[in-house]
C-alpha cells in the first residue's frame, strides 16, 4: 500500500517565527488533506488540497501531485498553533484514507 | 463543535466491564469511521460503514464491536478489553469513502 511521511517528526518554535512541514507519498493519490490534532485530541481539517496551493490566515498550503509532497506553511506561529499536524491522502485504486506519522509542533512564548 | 459528536468525552473501564462509545453527525454525510490512535503512534482505521454497511474491518478484534443504525449514528461496543486498548477513539464522517472527513472530539478510554 501506499506508504506516508512526514517531517520532521517534531518541532520546536518560538513565537512569531514561521515554519514549513513536509508530507511525502509514495504514489499517486486522489486527495490529500492536511489536520491539526490540538492537546485535547481534537482534530481540525485544515486544507482539503489534491494539488496547487490554498491559503487560510497564517496558513497556506502547496501540493505537487506530480511530485508526491505537499507542504504545510505556518507563519508568525502563535502558542494555539501547538499540537499534531497530520498528512492523509486517498489511494487511487482503494477509496482508502491513509494517515501519515504526523508532526508534533509546540510554539514557545 | 465540527457537526460530529462523541460521547462519552472520558471513560474509564474495567477488563470486564461492556461499555459503548456513541458517535452522532448531522453532516449528512454518507460515510462514518471508528479510528484508534495510540501514544506515538499514527492514527489506526478500524471499521469503516458507507450507507450503514461496513465496507472495511482492519483485523480489529472481536472485543470491539461496531454498530450503524442509520447513516447519522455509529457505536462502538467494547468488552472484556486489554489495558493496551486504552487510546483515544476518534469517529469521523465524510460525505462518501474517503473524501472529505469531520471528525469528532475523540473518546479518550483507559482500560484497568
Amino acid at each position: 500500500g501506499i506508504q506516508v511521511e512526514q517531517s520532521p517528526p517534531d518541532l520546536i518554535l518560538q513565537e512569531g517565527a514561521n515554519s514549513t512541514l513536509r508530507c511525502n507519498f509514495s504514489d499517486s493519490v486522489n486527495n490529500l488533506q492536511w489536520f491539526h490534532q490540538n492537546p485535547w485530541g481534537q482534530l481540525i481539517n485544515l486544507f482539503y488540497i489534491p494539488s496547487g496551493t490554498k491559503q487560510n490566515g497564517r496558513l497556506s498550503a502547496t501540493t505537487v501531485a506530480t511530485e508526491r509532497y505537499s507542504l504545510l506553511y505556518i507563519s508568525s506561529s502563535q502558542t494555539t498553533d501547538s499540537g499534531v499536524y497530520f498528512c492523509a491522502v486517498e489511494e487511487t485504486s482503494y477509496d482508502k484514507v491513509i494517515f501519515g506519522p504526523g508532526t508534533s509542533l509546540s510554539v514557545i512564548p | 463543535e465540527t457537526g460530529v459528536t462523541q460521547t462519552p468525552r472520558h471513560l474509564v473501564m474495567g477488563m470486564t466491564n461492556k461499555k459503548s462509545l456513541k458517535c452522532e453527525q448531522h453532516l449528512g454525510h454518507n460515510a462514518m469511521y471508528w479510528y484508534k490512535q495510540s501514544a506515538k503512534k499514527p492514527l489506526e482505521l478500524m471499521f469503516v460503514y458507507s450507507l450503514e454497511e461496513r465496507v472495511e474491518n482492519n483485523s480489529v478484534p472481536s472485543r470491539f464491536s461496531p454498530e450503524c443504525p442509520n447513516s447519522s449514528h455509529l457505536f462502538l461496543h467494547l468488552h472484556t478489553l486489554q489495558p493496551e486498548d486504552s487510546a483515544l477513539y476518534l469517529c469521523a464522517s465524510s460525505p462518501r469513502q474517503g473524501n472529505g472527513y469531520t471528525f469528532g472530539s475523540g473518546t479518550r478510554l483507559t482500560v484497568v
